[in-house]
């Protein structure tokens, strides 16, 4: 079974702060994402990997930035929390392009007061 | 108008019922189709692939309708372990990027 982990469950941060998220999957899977899911608006790309050190904008890249060193590691950077960040985070991987099928963690409940 | 829409119900049904869900998308190039659910507090999990001719895994039948633009998934049997949220999941283009509906959630009752 794919495993996609993510390191916090929950996170109590506060406005300013510098927050990482991290999440890392144990496939060897090449592309990498991150979402967050709201309330009435559902899942939103927030930045995609497709490599290692390779990087790409979703569709609400603002105020976050991402980082991939590791193949199986991809993390998510608040450099400066706001409290419209406040939202369930959710990495997922897939083995490639050619196989659209993603895999999610259990995501983590950010709270930004 | 939103690239994936989707009734957000919710759909209460009792054990046994056959219950549908639509799906509609804005982009005529889609070139793949899911259905995920979602259990509440619980992160999306793949259900079943759409193919263009219509697929069927045990209880649930999923279609697509290229001409309408629209994708639909019955459940047949309902048990109370399919009380979930569905989302509408499409691939618009070569990035492979998918694009997520806002879910319909089902309530399945004794």
């Amino acid at each position: 079974d794919v495993k996609v982990t993510q390191s916090s469950r929950y996170l109590v941060k506060r406005t300013g702060e510098k927050v990482f998220l991290e999440c890392v999957q144990d496939m060897d899977h090449e592309n990498m994402f991150w979402y967050r899911q709201d309330p009435g608006l559902g899942l939103r790309l927030i930045y995609f990997s497709y490599d290692v050190k390779m990087k790409e904008k979703g569709d609400i890249p603002e105020g976050y930035s991402v980082s991939r060193e590791k193949k199986e590691r991809f993390s998510l950077i608040l450099e400066s929390a706001s409290t419209n960040q406040t939202s369930m985070y959710l990495c997922a991987s897939r083995e490639s392009l050619a196989k659209n099928i993603q895999y999610f963690g259990a995501g983590t409940r950010l709270s930004v007061l | 108008r939103k690239e994936v829409e989707q009734d957000p119900g919710p759909f209460n049904v009792p054990e046994g019922a056959t219950v549908a869900f639509n799906c509609t998308y804005s982009n005529s190039a889609s070139q793949s189709f899911f259905w995920y659910r979602q259990d509440c507090r619980k992160e999306p999990k793949l259900l079943m692939s759409v193919y263009s001719s219509g697929n069927e895994d045990g209880r649930f039948t999923a279609q697509l309708n290229r001409a309408s633009q629209y994708i639909s998934l019955l459940i047949r049997d309902s048990k109370l372990s399919d009380s979930a949220t569905y989302l509408c999941v499409v691939n618009f283009g070569t990035a492979s990027k998918l694009t997520f509906g806002t879910g319909t959630r089902l309530q399945v009752t004794l």
